[in-house]
């Protein structure tokens, strides 16, 4: 089944202390991006790469970063979480150009920073 | 500064009716626009999309409309069904940027 599979679906953390959630698709998709969800706020990007080792700042990209290192990987680390980053986060992919299909999001994961 | 704006955070139609979302955005350089559904608990799904060249794209029950010369697009869905219940989003492309959202708009199907 074609999807995007993020992980851990929940966190609970404590402020600074390092993480790393994971995403995988498995689409041969060239794009990848990470979103979170805030009250109000609706979708704002994080990270974004177009293709591997290839990676650019979205709107909100502080205290966070990204890696690619493979085409079906790329996962966001939070080197020192604070509470501000308390969120719902998504990660989707496509192709490159593919927005006529829409992205493919991933089923999100509830990060709790205290 | 918002560049996609939803100003309805929720809408509710009766089940049979016609279901209107609309969108408005401010940046001139998006050529691509999508429509996102979102349930509880999942990530959005893809509904529809239209490129800027265009300016009504049909799918089913799903019609999205785009008025360049006002910055709107809208969101028909004919007829609503309790199913079509969820926060749809609104989202924009300039080119290889990635998606811009909207924050959202609530649509609740009464029977």
């Amino acid at each position: 089944e074609a999807q995007v599979t993020q992980n851990p679906r929940y966190l609970i953390t404590v402020t600074g202390k390092k993480l790393t959630v994971t995403c995988s698709q498995n689409m041969n998709h060239e794009y990848m991006s990470w979103y979170r969800q805030d009250p109000g706020l609706g979708l704002r990007q994080i990270y974004y790469s177009m293709n591997v080792e290839v990676t650019d700042k979205g709107d909100v990209p502080e205290g966070y970063k990204v890696s690619r290192k493979e085409k079906r990987n790329f996962p966001l680390i939070l080197e020192s979480p604070s509470p501000n980053q308390t969120s719902l986060y998504f990660c989707a992919s496509s192709f490159a150009g593919g927005l006529n299909y829409g992205y493919t999001f991933g089923s999100g994961t509830r990060l709790t920073v205290v | 500064d918002q560049q996609v704006k939803q100003n309805s955070p929720s809408l509710s139609v009766q089940e049979g009716r016609i279901s209107i979302l609309n969108c408005d955005y401010t940046n001139s350089m998006f050529d691509y626009f999508l429509w996102y559904k979102k349930y509880p608990a999942e990530g959005p799904t893809f509904l529809i999309s239209i490129s800027s060249i265009k300016d009504k794209n049909e799918d089913g029950r799903f019609t999205v409309f785009l008025n360049k010369s006002a910055k709107h697009l809208s969101l028909h869905i004919v007829p609503s069904q309790p199913g079509d219940s969820a926060v749809y989003f609104c989202a924009a492309s300039a080119g290889a940027d990635g998606l811009t959202f909207g924050k959202g708009t609530h649509l609740i199907i009464q029977p």
